[in-house]
C-alpha cells in the first residue's frame, strides 16, 4: 500500500530565512511523489514532482524538493522565504490510474 | 488555457436530500478524479474516470457515485445526504494515462449539510 507522512502540522519561518517541509513515504514499487500547495478557500496547486531521475527536483515559484530513496524521503524546500509562501502544502504519492494518496498537510507559516 | 472548472463553488443542503457536482476538465483532458477534503479525515480518493469508464474507487459508501460523459466531463452525486458529507469536493484532471501523471484541481465546490 503507498503512503506518505508529514510529520509537522506546522512549520514557522522568518521571510527570507529557508523553509524545508518535510515528508516520508512507503511505497510498493517505484514512488511517484508530487508536492501541492493550497491556499485558503482553493484547490491544490502543483508545485513539483520526482518520477526519476536526479534527486534533485526544481518546481514552481522557486521551490525544490530532495528525494532521498535510503530515508524514504522527499523534503520540500525553498532557499528563501517570502510572506505570500504561507499556505498549507501537501505530499502526495500516485499510485495506478491517478489515484493518489496525500499526507495529512503541512501549514507553513513565514512571518515578516 | 481555461483550468478545470467546478460548479457550483457553494452549497448548503438539508440532511437526506441529494446533490450533484460539475466538473469541466482542462481542455483535451480525459482522465477525470474526485476528492473528498475534511478537516478531521484530510484528502481522500473517491473514484477515477477515463473515457466514461470509472477505473478505480476509493473506500465511500455507495451512496457516492459518479460518472463521466463523452466529452470528458464527469458528475458526482452523493444521496441521502449526513452531516459528515461536509466537506470540500474537489475535482482533478490528467492529460494521460497511467502512473506518475500530474493532476491538476479545481477550485472545489464547498458543500455543507445541515
Amino acid at each position: 500500500a503507498q503512503s506518505v507522512a508529514q510529520p509537522e502540522d506546522q512549520v514557522n519561518v522568518a521571510e527570507g530565512n529557508p523553509l524545508t517541509v518535510k515528508c516520508t513515504y512507503s511505497v510498493s514499487g517505484n514512488p511517484y511523489l508530487f508536492w501541492y500547495v493550497q491556499y485558503p478557500n482553493r484547490g491544490l496547486q502543483f508545485l513539483l514532482k520526482y518520477i526519476t531521475g536526479d534527486n534533485l527536483v526544481k518546481g514552481s515559484y522557486g521551490f525544490e524538493a530532495e528525494f532521498n530513496k535510503s530515508q524514504t524521503s522527499f523534503h520540500l524546500k525553498k532557499p528563501s522565504a517570502l510572506v505570500s509562501d504561507s499556505a498549507l502544502y501537501f505530499c502526495a504519492v500516485s499510485d495506478n490510474f491517478n489515484k493518489f494518496y496525500f499526507g495529512s498537510g503541512t501549514k507553513l507559516n513565514v512571518k515578516p | 488555457k481555461a483550468g478545470v472548472t467546478q460548479t457550483p463553488r457553494y452549497l448548503i443542503k438539508t440532511r437526506g436530500q441529494q446533490v450533484t457536482l460539475s466538473c469541466s476538465p482542462i481542455s483535451g483532458h480525459r482522465s477525470v478524479s474526485w476528492y473528498q477534503q475534511t478537516p478531521g479525515q484530510g484528502l481522500q480518493f473517491l473514484f477515477e474516470y477515463f473515457s466514461e469508464t470509472q477505473r478505480n474507487k476509493g473506500n465511500f459508501p455507495g451512496r457516492f457515485s459518479g460518472r463521466q460523459f463523452s466529452n470528458s466531463r464527469s458528475e458526482m452525486n452523493v444521496s441521502t445526504l449526513e452531516l459528515g458529507d461536509s466537506a470540500l469536493y474537489l475535482c482533478a484532471s490528467s492529460l494521460l494515462v497511467g502512473t506518475g501523471n500530474t493532476i491538476y484541481f479545481g477550485e472545489g465546490s464547498w458543500l455543507t449539510v445541515v
